[in-house]
């Protein structure tokens, strides 16, 4: 199966800066890559797909690159609200595998 | 809008079935794809399986021999049942409409498998 390996695994952040978070592909998977956020006891929410399509209510700030093997998740402007942990995950071939995460906290 | 609540036992003896139902609210099961997904303690989030509404399913190969998901369109439901458990199948068990792309999910339930 596909292995998804994410960098860094903690990241932290201040309010209103811009973060990187990255996702690497053991091979190519095109552009079938989507990416969600996960808050503690709570469902996790649907970010974006083909890597960098976002899902239906998601704000601008966020915006996906990449295509093959290298991906990027950034997140301009950081809220309160996006404080969460970050998983990617690719859907090029079955079964799809998701990254380990990448938890963005408060500096 | 839908949302979905897993429900089942939360401890589960080793060699026992894990025995997990989804309750879908909000919209019919009768379209779409429904799956499930785990994620063990201090782990990533690894694929189950899904079910469609017309009943075909596709599983995860690791763990396709002890598996089944079901639907219960009556009930606006589908299941999970995984047989032979171990401590390695202690995790959350999350359910979400869609494959291979959830974009609703559950909020997950933690089942322990232990004595």
């Amino acid at each position: 199966e596909i292995v998804m390996t994410q960098s860094p695994a903690t990241l932290s952040v201040s309010p209103g800066e811009r973060t990187t978070l990255s996702c690497r592909a053991s091979q190519s998977v095109d552009s079938n890559l989507a990416w969600y956020q996960h808050k503690p006891g709570q469902a996790p929410r649907f970010l974006m797909s083909g890597a960098s399509t976002r899902a239906t209510g998601i704000p601008a700030r966020f915006s996906g690159s990449g295509s093959g093997t290298e991906f990027t998740l950034t997140i301009t402007s950081l809220q309160s609200e996006d404080f969460a942990v970050y998983y990617c995950q690719q859907y090029n071939k079955w079964p799809p595998t998701f990254g380990q995460g990448t938890k963005v906290d408060i500096k | 809008q839908v949302q979905l609540q897993e429900s089942g036992p939360g401890l589960v003896e080793p060699s026992e079935t894990l025995s997990l139902t989804c309750t879908v609210s909000g919209g019919s099961i009768s379209t779409y794809y429904w799956s499930w997904i785990r994620q063990p303690p201090g782990k990533g989030l690894e694929w189950i399986g899904y079910i469609h509404y017309s009943g075909s399913t596709n599983h995860n190969p690791s763990l396709t021999s002890r598996l089944i998901i079901s639907l219960d369109t009556s009930r606006n439901q589908f299941s999970l049942k995984l047989s032979s458990v171990t401590a390695a199948d202690t995790a959350v068990y999350f359910c979400a409409r869609g494959s291979p792309i959830p974009d609703t999910w559950g909020q997950g339930t933690l089942v322990t498998v232990s004595a």
